[in-house]
């Protein structure tokens, strides 16, 4: 049972190189998140997708971009790494169910082990 | 947003149960309550969500109060496994995304 799962684990960068992160999940889940956790603190949101072909920024955006090619695929790019950027980012995905007048009664996001990112 | 409060720490027994509080007194008629939780060095996991009603699976129990104001997580047999940061979360019913706080931070000593 892989369910989501994020390459690389660890990455260290310089500031101003490039990288993209990679999410795949195998739950044929219609939506897509990338959150970030910086030490002792919740997760922010800073894209997410709610089908192929589309994206959405989240809270934290600026300095990422995102691609979701594929539905089992979502890609964060770091155009620039900066130090700021250090962080362990994890990747989500969830099927949505609605009904009704309740609305989205059920949207349980499945999370990946995490990126361990450091910025130089 | 509507808000949560949770206290930072906690700390258990194992094999005792453990209630964890969240106060959301800004709550919607509209908001679903969820919980989830992020074990050490791991992805958040789901626990449980409940609009109204207690809820109850295989991992824990919600009670809600009758106001909704407030919510309490119970863990009837906590096991050194449960040690975890424990996160309450208010969610729309329109709304898809989740907005997590630091949460509660659970020890359970042997």
């Amino acid at each position: 049972n892989a369910g989501v799962t994020q390459t690389p684990k660890f990455r260290v960068l310089k500031t101003g190189q490039s990288m993209t992160l990679l999410c795949a999940q195998d739950m044929n889940h219609e939506y897509m998140y990338w959150y970030r956790q910086d030490p002792g603190m919740g997760l922010r949101l800073i894209h997410y997708s709610v089908g192929e072909g589309t994206t959405a920024k989240g809270e934290v955006p600026d300095g990422y971009n995102v691609s979701r090619l594929k539905k089992q695929n979502f890609l964060l790019g770091l155009e620039s790494a900066a130090p700021s950027q250090t962080s362990v980012y994890f990747c989500a995905s969830s099927q949505p169910k609605t009904s009704g007048i309740l609305g989205l009664t059920k949207n349980i996001q499945y999370f990946g082990a995490g990126t361990r990112l450091s910025v130089l | 947003d509507a808000k949560t409060t949770q206290p930072n720490s906690m700390e258990s027994n194992e094999e005792e149960p453990v209630h964890l509080p969240c106060n959301h007194s800004t709550i919607s008629g509209t908001d679903y309550i969820h919980w989830y939780r992020q074990l050490p060095s791991q992805g958040p996991e789901y626990v449980i969500h409940g609009l109204t009603s207690n809820v109850n699976n295989r991992m824990a129990s919600l009670a809600i109060a009758e106001d909704r104001k407030s919510s309490t997580l119970i863990l009837h047999r906590a096991t050194l496994r449960d040690a975890a940061v424990y996160y309450c979360i208010l969610r729309d019913k329109d709304d898809y995304k989740l907005s997590f706080g630091a949460g509660t931070t659970v020890t359970v000593r042997a």
